[in-house]
């Protein structure tokens, strides 16, 4: 059984370009997260999907910043007119359900993204 | 406001030697305290949840413990490859799937 798939692993774009970041969740899995990590700092929430839903986006940037999770295909995570401060680690989760208890969280390897 | 911090920042350890890890948090509501272990360039794996205080899980050479306030990972006679960043996290009553990670304890185990 795959794991969470993310690609590219390292991304590098020129400041004003778009970055496009891609994750497939675990079989079986129907809900999709995406966290920022920068350098220094800690995992941030940015966003959660389910199939064609956004559910909570508390933690994605107002502008440049949109997610999705379509019916088929995997969840794409698209960072328009790229800035220094995008550069970061960009890793994406999958779980299976939201029941009572936690959610436990498997993660993809990430995404790498370096702007010049 | 949710907040979860980890201490210490790092900890350097022989091979054999054991410690603690602390994960100090606050949060409306506790639905679960997870821990997770990062390598460099990886994304972290999960090791643990926790849910009620006086709960308690081992993993190998790993415990996880939590009460009202904080939650400890033991690490006993630990080994090299057990070098890696422990990750602290809160996940509120009324948040779904938004974890509140802590910044972390980078943890070396030398030979």
């Amino acid at each position: 059984n795959a794991g969470v798939m993310q690609n590219p692993r390292h991304l590098v774009r020129r400041r004003g370009q778009e970055a496009r970041l891609r994750c497939s969740p675990m079989k079986g899995h129907s809900h999709v997260y995406w966290y920022r990590q920068l350098p220094e700092e800690g995992l941030k929430f940015m966003v959660y999907l389910q199939k064609e839903n956004i559910i909570d986006e508390s933690g994605m940037p107002k502008e440049r910043f949109s997610a999705e999770f379509p019916k088929e295909g995997p969840s794409i995570l698209r960072i328009q007119q790229v800035v220094r401060g995008d550069s970061a680690a960009y890793f994406c989760a999958s779980s299976t359900n939201t029941g009572t208890e936690g959610e436990k969280l498997f993660f993809g390897s990430g995404t790498q993204l370096s702007v010049l | 406001e949710d907040q979860v911090t980890q201490s210490p920042e790092a900890l350097r350890l022989q091979e054999g030697e054991s410690s603690s890890l602390n994960c100090s948090y606050t949060v409306s509501g506790l639905r679960g305290l997870f821990w997770y272990r990062q390598d460099p360039g990886k994304g972290p794996e999960f090791l643990f949840t926790l849910y009620s205080a006086g709960e308690e899980k081992e993993k190998e050479r790993l415990k996880a413990t939590l009460t009202k306030k904080e939650s400890f990972l033991h690490i006993t006679a630990p080994k090299p490859e057990d070098s890696a960043t422990y990750l602290c996290a809160v996940q509120a009553a009324d948040s779904w799937g938004k974890l509140q990670f802590g910044a972390g304890t980078q943890v070396v185990v030398t030979p």
